[in-house]
């Protein structure tokens, strides 16, 4: 079964820099790698998307290597209100077909 | 810009009864629209994907019976869970994408529902 890998939980203090990791073994050839954050009792919100290499915005980075089996979310300087779930999603290949997955999450908590 | 409503926030409602979710894309057209459901501390699980004007795909396990999915324009989707028991209690969040940019989805609000 297809998948992503993501820890489960991370914690940080302000003001440094988070880096997330997640795994996509199966990942299609020609699809995006998109991360998103998500508070509480709210919908996800798009943070940053990539192919591959490094895209940088002016909230996150997102390092992809070469061969795009894995992505990496940097949050420079993390501030308490960056406390949240971080999801990657990309598409995997399953049973001969594309299916965008979700990743399972990873929780940042920043301390002060 | 990429606004994506949902009504209502919240419902409260008996076992039996049939409830409506709407899915609003507020300042874009969305040819696909995603819906779906989350459980406490876990990950958002895909229930169906709809495309304007046709059926909607369902994904493995989701009965196309009980939740209705509707996606009559380019700008409006709603689920209908219908027959609701308190199994059916969840956070049901819908998505929308422009064409061809699936992996680019831009989220409602979410709806948390609760069947007594």
């Amino acid at each position: 079964l297809a998948k992503t890998t993501q820890p489960i939980s991370m914690d940080s203090y302000e003001g440094q820099e988070v880096n997330i990791t997640c795994s996509h073994n199966n990942i299609a050839t020609n699809d995006y790698i998109t991360w998103y954050q998500q508070f509480p009792s709210q919908g996800p919100r798009f943070i940053i998307q990539g192919y591959k290499t490094k895209v940088t915005n002016e909230v996150a980075s997102l390092f992809i290597p070469a061969d795009r089996k894995s992505s990496t979310l940097s949050l420079p300087r993390v501030s308490l209100s960056d406390t949240a779930v971080y999801y990657c999603l990309v598409a995997l290949v399953s049973g001969g077909y594309n299916k965008l997955i979700f990743g399972a999450g990873t929780r940042l908590a920043v301390h002060p | 810009g990429a606004v994506v409503s949902q009504h209502p926030s919240r419902v409260i409602c008996k076992s039996g009864t049939s409830v409506k979710i709407e899915c609003r894309s507020l300042d874009f057209q969305a040819t696909t629209m995603f819906w779906y459901r989350q459980f406490p501390k876990k990950s958002l699980m895909l229930m169906a994907t709809s495309n304007e004007g046709s059926k909607a795909t369902y994904e493995q396990g989701v009965e196309k019976d009980k939740f209705l999915i509707n996606h009559a324009s380019l700008t409006l989707s709603t689920l209908t869970v219908t027959s609701a028991h308190p199994e059916d209690s969840s956070f049901y969040i819908c998505s929308a994408s422009l064409a061809g940019d699936q992996e680019t989805q831009y989220f409602g609000p979410g709806t948390r529902l609760l069947v007594l």
